[in-house]
């Protein structure tokens, strides 16, 4: 099945600074890329998706990028702000909607 | 709409112990599916669903049983809980007829097993 990979695990910026999480994906039929935001006592929120057919989509301060050929794709928050702080998820899926997810990433922004 | 709705949100059960966690949407979802969360291990897929009466396992199954009676409703039973089943469980579901689509999660149930 499936596997993904996610780092850093914990990743620390200082407000205004850009923040990268990468994830590798190990089946080639996976053909969709979600990015979840979990914040505290919270169920995982979609932030920005990304289907195999596109190589980079944007929303304001969040860009994701996809590498078909590499089987990587990463997430980009530029700006960030306090209120980014959260745990953030990447998945991959097949068309079975076998989604799975990577360990997650800590992000901390210092005021 | 509520969205995914799931009771109860905390729980501490004695090993041996049963028990059902209950999973509620009002979006029309056909797929619904069950997670654990665990430190360090990111949401791992325990059943699914494509569709009222048809359920199916996911990549850590045992231990759990679900049924699905009702395009809404997706409860998660645990039949003798053991300790290795304390976590953070949640529900999700995503419109699966369009393809590939946004999974939308529960605030989650928070289980200890002593």
């Amino acid at each position: 099945g499936e596997n993904v990979e996610q780092h850093p695990s914990t990743l620390s910026v200082q407000e205004g600074d850009s923040a990268v999480i990468k994830c590798t994906y190990s089946d080639s039929a996976s053909n969709y890329f979600p990015w979840y935001k979990q914040e505290l006592g919270k169920g995982p929120q979609l932030i920005i998706d990304i289907r195999s057919n596109v190589g980079e989509k944007k929303d304001q301060r969040i860009a994701v990028t996809l590498n078909k050929t590499a089987k990587h794709f990463s997430l980009h928050i530029t700006e960030t702000q306090p209120e980014d702080s959260a745990v953030y998820f990447c998945a991959a899926s097949d068309n079975n909607n076998d989604m799975r997810f990577g360990a997650g990433t800590r992000l901390t922004v210092k005021p | 709409n509520a969205g995914v709705t799931q009771t109860p949100k905390f729980q501490v059960l004695k090993t041996g112990q049963s028990m059902t966690l209950q999973c509620a949407q009002d979006m029309n979802h056909e797929y619904m599916s069950w997670y654990r969360q665990d430190p360090g291990m990111g949401l791992r897929l325990i059943h699914y669903s494509v569709g009222a009466g048809i359920t199916d396992q996911g990549e850590v199954p045992n231990g759990y049983n679900v049924s699905r009676s009702t395009t809404e409703d997706f409860p998660l039973r645990l039949l003798s809980a053991a300790p290795s089943q304390t976590s953070v469980y949640f529900c999700a579901s995503s419109n699966w007829h369009e393809g590939n689509s946004p999974l939308h999660f529960g605030n989650g149930t928070r289980l200890t097993v002593t």
